[in-house]
């Protein structure tokens, strides 16, 4: 099945800094979304990207399906971004299921 | 709040014990999903339905089973339960069988 790879595995930040975080998938894929797990949780959804570039507030993600990565940038960094950040992709052969990375860990500190 | 609903939040129970967790979708929502979240296999896709027929099938061991309803709520059963099955089990919905993906709360469940 489809290979999802993140980077890096953990990220601590000083609040307002600003970071990448990267997704390697192993074949073309129909359906990519970014998703931040909070402290309690709970996976928020962030972008559905299969394709091109999006943004929304600090937050902007572009993918590149021909050359099969993904970026999430979060900009001027809050305590609040703290969590895990997961890139899941849904490959042509897997109908609806999501294949999920393992995670970038990302602490923001006051 | 992702308009997606799981209950209970919390479940404690021994091995070998029987427990079932339920999921309403988001209005609207035809395609319901389930995922388990653990430590060491990350987060895993269970199974897919859709409209009430199953769609897909991903590493669900035989002592789980799952169903959507007519009213399209679904239900997950996890039976002779292990202490490998403690984990964060999520329910997610989505408008068409591939579209995007709406996640609920979870459900954590303990076994001792």
């Amino acid at each position: 099945g489809i290979q999802v790879e993140q980077s890096p595995p953990d990220l601590i930040l000083q609040e307002g800094a600003n970071s990448t975080l990267r997704c390697n998938f192993s074949d073309s894929v129909n359906n990519l979304q970014w998703f931040h797990q909070n402290p309690w949780g709970q996976l928020i959804n962030l972008f559905y990207i299969p394709s091109g570039t999006k943004q929304n507030g600090r937050l902007s993600a572009t993918t590149v399906a021909t050359e099969r990565y993904s970026l999430l940038y979060i900009s001027s960094s809050q305590t609040t971004d703290s969590g895990v950040y997961f890139c899941a992709v849904r490959g042509g052969t897997s109908y609806g299921k999501l294949t999920f990375g393992q995670g970038t860990i990302l602490t923001v500190h006051p | 709040d992702s308009g997606v609903t799981q209950t209970p939040k919390h479940l404690i129970t021994a091995t070998g014990q029987r427990v079932t967790l339920r999921c309403s979708p988001r209005s609207g929502d035809l395609s319901v999903y389930w995922y388990q979240q653990s430590l060491d296999q990350g987060l895993q896709f269970l199974i897919q339905y859709y409209n009430g027929e199953e769609r897909a099938k991903g590493n669900i061991l035989e002592r789980f089973s799952a169903q959507q309803f007519p009213d399209l709520h679904s239900e997950l059963n996890l039976s002779s339960l292990e202490l490998g099955d403690s984990a964060l089990y999520f329910c997610a919905s989505s408008v068409e069988a591939v579209s995007e993906q709406y996640f609920g709360p979870g459900t954590r469940l303990t076994v001792t």
